[in-house]
């Protein structure tokens, strides 16, 4: 079946540095990534998506490429701040009969220290 | 404004007993969903909901049931043949019963834990 793998946490970044936080997917069809993410003690929210190969979704200062040769949608930032401090969730959905199919990694905490 | 309302935010369940948890949308939105999110873990569906008086089981749906009487509300109960609820509850909606790239949005959560 469909799943979603990302790089282990925690990650702890000092603020301004570069953020990469790896995602690669397997899937039978051609599904939509998301990034989702998660603040302490809050629900997830929609940080970026993409629908197709080779788009780009972006939000926030955070990119991330939908890249079908590699199966990968990898998130980056290029200058993290304290604010950022949450866990991000990989996503994948092909959509059979709707959102059902919704796949999560198993998220990756993130620490940015000032 | 609108949201997905989730109540209440920490319950304790004492050995054998059933618990509900309470989702409330405004939003408008056909379809909901709850997930059960575990230290460590990535999200996994337990039941979900494409329209009123109509649900269907996910990945874990053992020991837990639901109704979809309104289409504002999606009850969770979390029954005492779940023999590990100790978990964070999210629900979820979206709109509508379409396509693989429609966003899910998410209340901020229920802490169930066992005495």
């Amino acid at each position: 079946g469909d799943s979603v793998t990302q790089m282990e946490g925690p990650v702890t970044l000092s603020e301004e540095a570069f953020l990469t936080i790896n995602c690669t997917y397997t899937a039978t069809g051609y599904p939509s990534l998301f990034w989702y993410v998660q603040y302490p003690g809050e629900g997830l929210q929609l940080l970026l998506k993409a629908t197709k190969a080779d788009d780009k979704g972006s939000n926030k200062g955070f990119e991330a490429t939908y890249r079908k040769e590699t199966t990968s949608f990898h998130l980056e930032k290029g200058s993290v701040q304290v604010s950022d401090s949450a866990v991000y969730f990989c996503a994948l959905s092909e959509g059979i009969g709707g959102n059902n199919d919704m796949r999560f990694g198993a998220g990756t905490r993130l620490t940015v220290k000032p | 404004d609108g949201g997905i309302t989730q109540s209440p935010k920490y319950l304790f369940r004492k050995e054998g007993q059933n618990v509900t948890l309470s989702c409330e949308q405004n939003l408008n939105h056909d379809a909901m969903y709850w997930y059960r999110q575990d230290p460590g873990q990535g999200l996994r569906l337990i039941y979900y909901s494409q329209i009123v008086n109509d649900f269907q089981k996910g990945d874990i749906a053992e020991g837990y049931s639901v109704s979809r009487e309104k289409k504002e509300s999606f009850p969770l109960t979390v029954t005492s043949a779940q023999k590990n609820p100790t978990a964070f509850y999210l629900c979820a909606s979206s709109i509508p019963w379409t396509g693989k790239d429609e966003k899910l949005f998410f209340g901020s959560g229920t802490q169930l834990s066992v005495l």
